[in-house]
């Protein structure tokens, strides 16, 4: 079955500084990737996905993540952050017709 | 256009009781899938609908059921409630199935 990690269950970062959140799957077939992001008070929100081509993908709001096949691996990042990515990220896989999995989340709190 | 929307938003239940989860999809959306989101963990998949039909289903008991309607629209039905359905259950849309567009969610509280 397929399952995902999330290695951080909470990151603190002030201002500026550069973040990336892993994301690990365990599946060995052709995957649909993605990162989902809950501000506080709102729902989940598409931040970026990957499906083909590419593994270098860029999403909104400056983040960006990376397919690594060989590692099982899509991992988020943004160079500098802002207050406002204050959040919950969520890493999701799902194989063509079948469900979709999240990771538990990682919860970003960022320090003005 | 408006998005996904569930309702009620809120909602406490007693143990034993039984209740029912609505869902409307963005318009021209026919794919429907349920999620369970416990407090401090990611949403868990219950059911999937296109076209009417059930696609998948998670690893939830028969006591949760959902059906979808010919304008999309969707309903999930849980039976017996138990403490630990306490949750905000999720409904999300698709076109094809593959990106899906989250509502707000239900808040369900059993006591």
């Amino acid at each position: 079955a397929q399952s995902v990690s999330q290695h951080n269950h909470h990151v603190i970062l002030s201002e500026a500084a550069s973040l990336e959140l892993g994301c690990n799957y365990s599946y060995g077939g052709t995957v649909n990737l993605f990162w989902y992001v809950q501000y506080p008070g709102q729902h989940l929100q598409l931040l970026l996905k990957y499906f083909s081509g590419d593994p270098l993908v860029k999403g909104i709001k400056g983040f960006e993540a990376e397919f690594i096949k060989s590692k099982f691996s899509f991992n988020l990042r943004k160079p500098s952050v802002q207050w406002s990515d204050t959040a919950e990220y969520f890493c999701a896989v799902n194989a063509p017709n079948n469900d979709m999995r999240f990771g538990a989340g990682t919860r970003l709190t960022v320090k003005p | 256009d408006a998005g996904v929307t569930q309702s009620p938003t809120h909602l406490i239940k007693t143990r034993g009781q039984h209740v029912t989860l609505r869902c409307s999809p963005i318009s021209g959306h026919k794919s429907v899938s349920w999620y369970q989101q416990v407090l401090g963990q990611g949403p868990q998949f219950i059911f999937q609908y296109y076209e009417k039909e059930e696609r998948g289903r998670g690893n939830f008991p028969d006591r949760f059921s959902a059906r979808q309607f010919p304008n999309y629209s969707s309903e999930l039905n849980v039976n017996a409630l138990l403490l630990g359905d306490s949750a905000l259950y999720l409904c999300a849309s698709s076109a094809s199935g593959d990106i899906q567009y989250f509502g707000a969610g239900t808040r369900l509280s059993v006591l």
